[in-house]
């Protein structure tokens, strides 16, 4: 059974830093890229990340980019976000979200969710 | 970039109804379109892939089509289970884009 636990998730001041956590289990991680997607308080899904399932490609959204860094490692099956100079906006809950399919030269559906962690930033 | 527009914004239904979300894209993905369903503090769940393919255990009152611009999710007999949110994802390339969500409510 896919399994994706995260972690990570907590109260951040402004232009402070945080660090998320997805350890996958259930599948061959190394065989699928990884995604990250965020859902503001009341709001719809947002696309934030999607990093190769080699780790040598990755892809993110405007409203991050320069300040959030995706990674994995695949010999410990855990996906990272790593934020910082975080704004109020970022405030979510975040996803991460493992592709459906295998290998995917292109993008795929979103086929296993993690159960979400929550971002608070505020002084 | 790709805009998605979902509508209708939310939707009330009875049980038994039929149902359908229109999701349109700014211009032609193919079939690069995936529907969720997403319940009050829970995770999304994929439904839906490529337009029309019924994700395994999915049950079959849930219908895909559509190609390039415009697609359809339809929810036949509509039972208690199905009232959610439910999102359109386009991910033929990148950005992914979502679109804005559809609740469905009981009338």
């Amino acid at each position: 059974e896919v399994q994706l636990l995260q972690s990570g998730g907590a109260l951040a001041q402004p232009g402070g830093s945080l660090r998320l956590s997805c350890a996958a289990s259930g599948f061959t991680f190394s065989n699928y890229a990884m995604n990250w997607v965020r859902q503001s308080p009341g709001k719809g899904l947002e696309w934030v990340s999607t990093i190769a399932s080699r780790g040598d490609t990755t892809y993110y959204a405007d409203s991050v980019k320069g300040r959030f860094t995706i990674s994995r490692d695949n010999s410990n099956e855990t996906l990272y976000l790593q934020m910082s100079s975080l704004r109020p906006e970022d405030t979510a809950v975040y996803f991460c979200a493992k592709d459906r399919n295998e290998l995917a030269v292109a993008g795929t559906s979103l086929g296993s969710w993690g159960q979400g962690t929550l971002v608070t930033v505020s002084s | 970039d790709i805009q998605m527009t979902q509508s209708p914004s939310t939707l009330s239904a009875s049980v038994g109804d039929r149902v359908t979300i229109t999701c349109r894209a700014s211009q032609s993905i193919n079939r690069w379109l995936a529907w969720y369903q997403q319940k009050p503090g829970k995770a999304p769940e994929l439904l839906i892939y490529k337009a029309s393919t019924l994700e395994g255990g999915v049950p079959s009152r849930f219908s895909g089509s559509g190609s390039g611009t415009e697609f359809t999710l339809t929810i036949s007999n509509l039972q208690p289970d199905d009232f959610a949110t439910y999102y359109c994802h386009k991910y033929n390339n990148y950005p992914g884009l979502f679109g804005q969500g559809t609740k469905v409510e009981i009338k």
